[in-house]
């Protein structure tokens, strides 16, 4: 079985300030990682992936199989971050695609 | 938008009847998922399907059913809608293996 946890459902931090949002997993395999965020109003959309090892919009992911953990993390918190942010999981035969339960980003100023 | 769509966006019904949401996609995507959005939740998977005529159980599949019988469309049944499944359901698609999955819009269902 596959399993993410996400266990803040709220991170309220100050703009400039540091975020890290956690994310633990379970999985017998090898497994692939993403991060998803969703913005007010919008859809659901890819952030960063664990393979590419890239930067996308300040953040940055690091998969640690022997803690399993894949905390996304940002050094300058902006207003324009606060969303909701889901960690996923994919593995399986059938590329089953497990999500947490999500944290919610709040950048005050 | 990876050309998804869901339909109904939203719909309101009555407990006891049965509901299906539409996925329609235009990208030749092979992977279909439905899950269910709930505060303090998250995305739970529903179902998935991994080609036309095949589908798996996800996480909380008691009460729906699926069915793909072409690449584009991928149908979610609530055989007899209960209150407890008032939720926002989405469609997500994916091409392959350690790719990005594109989501719908979502469809916000209510049963009373």
């Amino acid at each position: 079985a596959q399993r993410v946890t996400q266990p803040e459902k709220l991170l309220s931090v100050f703009k400039g300030a540091p975020v890290e949002l956690k994310c633990n997993y379970s999985y017998s395999g090898s497994p692939e990682l993403f991060w998803y965020v969703q913005y007010s109003r919008q859809r659901l959309q890819l952030l960063l992936r664990h393979i590419s090892r890239e930067s996308i919009k300040g953040f940055t992911a690091d998969l640690n199989k022997g803690e399993t953990s894949f905390h996304l993390k940002k050094p300058f918190a902006q207003e324009e971050d606060s969303a909701m942010y889901y960690c996923a999981l994919q593995g399986g035969g059938g590329n089953k695609l497990t999500f947490g339960t999500g944290t919610q980003l709040k950048v005050e100023l | 938008d990876a050309g998804i769509t869901q339909s109904p966006r939203h719909k309101v019904t009555e407990t006891g009847t049965p509901v299906t949401l539409r996925c329609h996609q235009t990208e030749n995507h092979r992977y279909m998922y439905w899950y269910r959005q709930d505060p303090g939740h998250g995305l739970r998977l529903i179902h998935y399907s991994y080609g036309v005529k095949d589908t798996d159980k996800g996480e909380v599949s008691d009460g729906y059913s699926v069915s793909r019988s072409k690449t584009e469309d991928f149908l979610l049944t609530l055989e007899s809608a209960t209150s407890s499944q008032t939720s926002v359901y989405f469609c997500a698609t994916g091409v392959e293996w350690n790719t990005e999955a594109f989501f719908g819009q979502g469809t916000r269902l209510t049963v009373v």
